[in-house]
């Protein structure tokens, strides 16, 4: 089956601490994004991939930051310098394409500062 | 700047019910425009993906509208079922290779 991993489920960090979030996809797809999502808020963009060893910032990349070694795995590190980081966290991946690059997700990781 | 908004926030229908959730967007300059689902606690599920140079675009009970000139997308669906409970959100695809989404709505179908 073809779709997008994402480990934890559920992360917990303590202040000052750095965090990575795992994102893997076995879709084939060059394109790979990071969101973060708040209760009643859109997703908004952190970092996103369109090729390896290739990315850009989002709009909220401050506190954050992505490496893209490989086409399939696209990790997040949320590090200390992130203020406010308790978020639900979604990676995503396309083709790249911008006619057609329907965007799939993955399950989700559910990060909190204790 | 694009911005993306979807009314209304919430909305609670009964079973059986055809029902329409609205999306409007800033700029019309859009290479497309996604529906997704989303339950509590999860990621989200692509509905229906229309491409810029397309009107509509349907899957089952799902229809989905365009009209980039108004920068305006709806998402009808037929014969709602308590299933379909969940937030549905819109997406646009805009230059840079960026997503911005809306908010959502909120969609309670009871039995």
């Amino acid at each position: 089956d073809g779709g997008i991993t994402q480990s934890p489920k559920y992360l917990f960090r303590k202040e000052g601490q750095n965090v990575t979030l795992s994102c893997e996809q076995n879709l084939n797809h060059d394109a790979m994004y990071w969101y973060r999502q708040d209760p009643g808020q859109g997703l908004r963009l952190i970092y996103y991939s369109q090729i390896v060893n290739d990315f850009q910032k989002g709009d909220i990349a401050e506190g954050y930051s992505v490496s893209r070694e490989k086409k399939e795995s696209f990790p997040l590190t949320v590090t200390s310098a992130q203020k406010n980081p308790t978020a639900f966290y979604l990676c995503a991946s396309s083709r790249r394409d911008r006619v057609d690059n329907e965007q799939f997700f993955g399950p989700g990781t559910r990060l909190t500062v204790l | 700047k694009q911005e993306v908004t979807q009314i209304p926030a919430a909305l609670s229908v009964p079973e059986g019910e055809n029902l329409v959730l609205n999306c409007s967007f800033t700029d019309s300059a859009i290479y497309n425009l996604q529906w997704f689902r989303q339950d509590p606690g999860k990621g989200l599920t692509s509905l229906l993906l229309i491409q810029s140079s397309q009107r509509e675009q349907t899957s089952g009970r799902l229809n989905a509208s365009l009209d980039k000139s108004s920068g305006r997308s709806t998402l009808y669906i037929a014969a709602s079922q308590p299933g379909d409970s969940a937030t549905y959100l819109c997406a646009v695809l805009t230059g840079g290779f960026k997503t911005i989404f809306g908010a959502g709505t909120r969609l309670f179908v009871k039995a």
